[in-house]
């Protein structure tokens, strides 16, 4: 079956611009992640989207950073007015929550260069 | 505030040999601990799936193991192959915190012919 998709996989933009992430979940699954990979540092969480409760946005750097899941399943990750800081590639995951189980399975990522 | 450790950092190993990886962590209060590889370029691929009450999973030639009260996870890969070479990562995910999942640095793992 079709896993987690992104798009692009590839994001050249200049400083100030805004640009949009897209995310497509394994369809089913409820939960979806948004993580940020810098060169060189582990794997940062972002956003999580579960069913129609309140996302918990603890992890977004700054309020230039904002997410949207639509319909329960496709996802949206916005960076406006970008920042070379902003360059690293996003990953997205999603899964099923049963109880405290929730393996997560990753999308290929979106590789973010801010000129 | 939970942090994560993977020992060693980079490893390089000759085909066949049987190798651990390690990941620690400092808070037990977890639900469970994933381990994950990732190829140069590509998102994360999920290995395994350790529940809290779980001590140790396996599947194919991988087992990891998991001892809560002293905050260690093992990655066991045995025979190893060349394309086993990867950066393994381990993710823990936190009671009391939601969804919130904090993940290792990684071990880059390089398995030569």
């Amino acid at each position: 079956g079709a896993g987690v998709s992104q798009s692009p996989s590839n994001k050249v933009t200049e400083k100030g611009k805004d640009v949009e992430l897209r995310c497509d979940p394994i369809s089913g699954h409820t939960a979806l992640y948004w993580y940020r990979q810098s060169l060189g540092q582990g794997l940062e969480f972002l956003i999580y989207f579960q069913g129609n409760s309140a996302p918990d946005k603890s992890g977004l750097p700054s309020d230039r950073f904002s997410a949207e899941r639509t319909g329960g399943s496709v996802s949206t990750l916005t960076i406006q007015r970008t920042q070379q800081e902003d360059s690293a590639v996003y990953l997205c995951a999603s899964s099923q929550i049963a109880g405290t189980y929730n393996e997560q399975f990753f999308g290929p990522g979106t590789r973010l260069t801010v000129l | 505030k939970q942090e994560v450790t993977q020992i060693p950092a980079a490893l390089s190993v000759p085909e066949g040999e049987n190798l651990v990886l390690n990941c620690s962590f400092t808070d037990s209060a977890i639900y469970n601990l994933q381990w994950f590889r990732q190829d140069p370029g590509k998102g994360l691929t999920s290995l395994l799936l350790i529940q809290s009450s779980q001590r140790e999973q396996t599947s194919g030639r991988l087992n990891a193991s998991l001892d809560k009260s002293s905050g260690r996870s093992t990655l066991y890969i045995a025979a190893s192959q060349p394309g086993d070479s990867a950066t393994y990562l381990c993710a823990v995910r936190r009671r009391n915190y939601g969804q919130n999942f904090v993940f290792g640095p990684g071990t880059r793992l390089s398995v030569l012919p």
